[in-house]
C-alpha cells in the first residue's frame, strides 16, 4: 500500500479563495483524521471520521471548514473562504477503528495564504 | 487539551541509550499509551503503544509504571536520524468517539554526534 497520500503537497492561495486539499486513507482503514500544524499552536486534531461519519469535529476553527468523507477511500477539507492565519502544514492520518490502532499519516500539504 | 506531560527538550549522545520520560497521571483503567515522533516536515511516525506491560518492537521499548501514571520510551542506541519531536499521547475510548489521538507539546529530542 502507497500509504496516506494527500494532494496537494504544497498550496498557495489569495484571501478569499476556496481551498480544497485532499486525502486518500489507506485501503480498509475505517477511521480518518484531519489535523493542522502551527509554530504557535502545534498539531491540532481538526476532525476524526469513523466509518465516513463524523464522530469529533470540536476542533473545526470555525464555519469557514467544513470537511466531508463520501467514501471510504476519500476525503476533503474545504476552507471558504481562507485568511492568512489559515496557514498551516494540514495532515490527514488513517486507522482501523479502535483504541488500540496505529495511525498512519500523510506527508501533509504546506497551505499558504497570501 | 493533552492529558501528557513531557520535558520540551533532551539531548542525547549517538550510540547512547535515549530515555523519554512521559507524566500521565491521570491515566484511566481502559486508556493506552502511544508514542509517536515527527521528523522536520513530515508526518508523525507511529513508534509502539502499551496498557499495562512493557512493549518492544523494533524501534522502541516502551516501559510503563505498575501504577500507570508515568512511562519511558527507550531509544536503546540513538542514532543522528533519531533527532525528532517525540510525542506521548493516551488514547481512549471518548463515549462512541473510538479514540481520538490528541497531541501535547512533545519533547524534542536532539541526537549529538
Amino acid at each position: 500500500d502507497a500509504g496516506v497520500i494527500q494532494s496537494p503537497r504544497h498550496e498557495v492561495t489569495e484571501m478569499g479563495q476556496e481551498v480544497t486539499l485532499r486525502c486518500k486513507p489507506i485501503s480498509g482503514h475505517n477511521s480518518l483524521f484531519w489535523y493542522r500544524q502551527t509554530m504557535m499552536r502545534g498539531l491540532e486534531l481538526l476532525i476524526y471520521f469513523n466509518n465516513n461519519v463524523p464522530i469529533d469535529d470540536s476542533g473545526m476553527p470555525e464555519d469557514r471548514f467544513s470537511a466531508k468523507m463520501p467514501n471510504a477511500s476519500f476525503s476533503t477539507l474545504k476552507i471558504q473562504p481562507s485568511e492568512p492565519r489559515d496557514s498551516a502544514v494540514y495532515f490527514c492520518a488513517s486507522s482501523l477503528a479502535g483504541q488500540a490502532t496505529e495511525a498512519f499519516f500523510g506527508q501533509g500539504t504546506r497551505l499558504t495564504v497570501v | 487539551d493533552a492529558k501528557t506531560t513531557q520535558p520540551p527538550s533532551m539531548d542525547c549522545a549517538e550510540g547512547r541509550a535515549a530515555n523519554l520520560p512521559c507524566n500521565h497521571s491521570t491515566i484511566s483503567g481502559n486508556e493506552y499509551v502511544y508514542w509517536y515522533r515527527q521528523i522536520h516536515s513530515q508526518g508523525p511516525q507511529y513508534i509502539i503503544h502499551g496498557l499495562k506491560n512493557n512493549e518492544t518492537n523494533e524501534m522502541a521499548s516502551l516501559i510503563i509504571t505498575e501504577d500507570r501514571k508515568s512511562s519511558t520510551l527507550i531509544l536503546p542506541h540513538a542514532t543522528l536520524r533519531d533527532t525528532a519531536v517525540y510525542y506521548c499521547i493516551v488514547r481512549g475510548n471518548y463515549g462512541g468517539s473510538q479514540g481520538n489521538l490528541i497531541f501535547g507539546k512533545g519533547t524534542k529530542l536532539s541526537v549529538k554526534p
